[in-house]
Parts: C-alpha cells; sequence; structure tokens
C-alpha cells in the first residue's frame, strides 16, 4: 500500500518567492496534519484537518502560511512570500479513524526546503 | 498545555549493550496516548508504538519493549542487544484525548539521538 506521499522532495528558492508543498493522505485516512522540522524548534505542528476541514491552525507561524485540503486526497501548503528562516523540512502525515482512540500517525519523507 | 520532555539528548552504546531512552510527559487530560518515532538517518518517521492512558502493561515487540508507569508519567523505551541499525533520533509523543471520527495533534519531545558503535 503506498504511503503518505510528499512533493517535491527538495526545493530550493530564492527569497520572496512562492513556495507550494503538497501532500497525498493515504487512502481511507480522514486526517491530515503538516509539521516543520528544525534544529532550534525540533518537531512542531503547523496546522491539521479532520474530514478536509481545518481544525487547529494555531501552529501556523504567519499569514505568509496557507494551508488547503481541497479533498480527501490531496493538500497543499503555501508559503508566500518564503523568507530565510523557513528553511525547514516540512511533514505531512496522515492517520485514520478513531473507531478505539487516536491512531498513529503515519509520516511521508518530507520537504527538505531551502530558502537562499 | 501538554510537554514532553526527553532529557537525553544524545547516547552513545557499543553493540549488544541495552539502551533506555527515557520520556516524561505532562497532561491536564485523563485520556491521552503516547507515541514513539523512530527517524532514521535517512529522514523519515516511523511509528513504533501507541500506549492508551488506560493501558499500563508494559509491551515487548522483538528487542523493543516500553514501560509505562503513570505513577511518575514515564513512558520509557529500552532496547536489547542494540545493533547498529538501531541508531537513529528517537521521538516521544503524547496525543490528548479523543476526538470523534478524526485524529488529534502530536506534541513531540525535542528526540535522543542513539549512536551503536560497533
Amino acid at each position: 500500500d503506498a504511503g503518505v506521499i510528499q512533493s517535491p522532495r527538495h526545493e530550493v528558492t530564492e527569497m520572496g518567492q512562492e513556495v507550494t508543498l503538497r501532500c497525498k493522505p493515504i487512502s481511507g485516512h480522514n486526517s491530515l496534519f503538516w509539521y516543520r522540522q528544525t534544529m532550534m524548534r525540533g518537531l512542531e505542528l503547523l496546522i491539521y484537518f479532520n474530514n478536509n476541514v481545518p481544525i487547529d491552525d494555531s501552529g501556523m507561524p504567519e499569514d505568509r502560511f496557507s494551508a488547503k485540503m481541497p479533498n480527501a486526497s490531496f493538500s497543499t501548503l503555501k508559503i508566500q512570500p518564503s523568507e530565510p528562516r523557513d528553511s525547514a523540512v516540512y511533514f505531512c502525515a496522515s492517520s485514520p479513524p478513531t473507531l478505539r482512540g487516536n491512531q498513529p500517525q503515519h509520516f511521508g519523507d518530507g520537504t527538505r526546503l531551502s530558502i537562499l | 498545555a501538554q510537554k514532553v520532555t526527553q532529557a537525553q539528548t544524545e547516547i552513545s552504546v557499543v553493540e549488544k549493550e541495552d539502551v533506555t531512552l527515557d520520556c516524561v510527559y505532562e497532561t491536564r487530560d485523563t485520556t491521552y496516548y503516547l507515541f514513539w518515532y523512530k527517524q532514521p538517518p535517512s529522514g523519515e518517521l516511523v511509528f513504533l508504538i501507541r500506549r492508551n492512558s488506560f493501558d499500563e502493561q508494559n509491551e515487548i515487540s522483538g528487542r523493543y519493549s516500553w514501560n509505562f508507569q503513570k505513577s511518575t508519567s514515564s513512558f520509557n523505551f529500552t532496547i536489547t542487544a542494540s545493533q547498529v541499525v538501531d541508531s537513529a533520533v528517537y521521538f516521544c509523543a503524547l496525543s490528548e484525548g479523543v476526538i470523534t471520527g478524526g485524529g488529534n495533534k502530536l506534541t513531540f519531545g525535542t528526540g535522543t539521538q542513539l549512536k551503536v558503535e560497533l
């Protein structure tokens, strides 16, 4: 079975450019999460969706970040304009319906983003 | 607010030694879930185990075992007879409550870098 698929795997772009990260969750999973990993802040949640609806976006750093989930099989995280401090590894994760409690989240391979 | 503390930043052992990774958590919820994830040098995050707050039974899976103690708010992870392939960063994480039908966010510890040498 296919896992969580993220694209691109690597992105290098200049400050001020728009960046779009993409995620395809595991089929049948109804929760989708975006995390960011940096040396300074570790792994932190940016936003998550249940059944395509944003539930908690309190981790989104500022208005330059936005996320959408137009359907159950696709989500995007957009940064506009990008800044060097946005450089990080961005992970997408998905989890199945919580029939018996909070289920494990399954992570994609991440997108390594470098803003010059 | 929930919090996960992994006080050990880095541990180095020689192959075949046993090693325990510590995890201490804080939460006000009575229903919560604890997880361990492994991040090998290749960078992906691999799920290892989930434990809910009502189940304090220890668990063993091959060379891996987990000790959950609510009295000390700890969920420690032991690798027996460590191998070089165990070298990775290990994260403990906490998820509070149960949201019917949907998931809930994970709060991660800062991770413990385990280095297993020959």
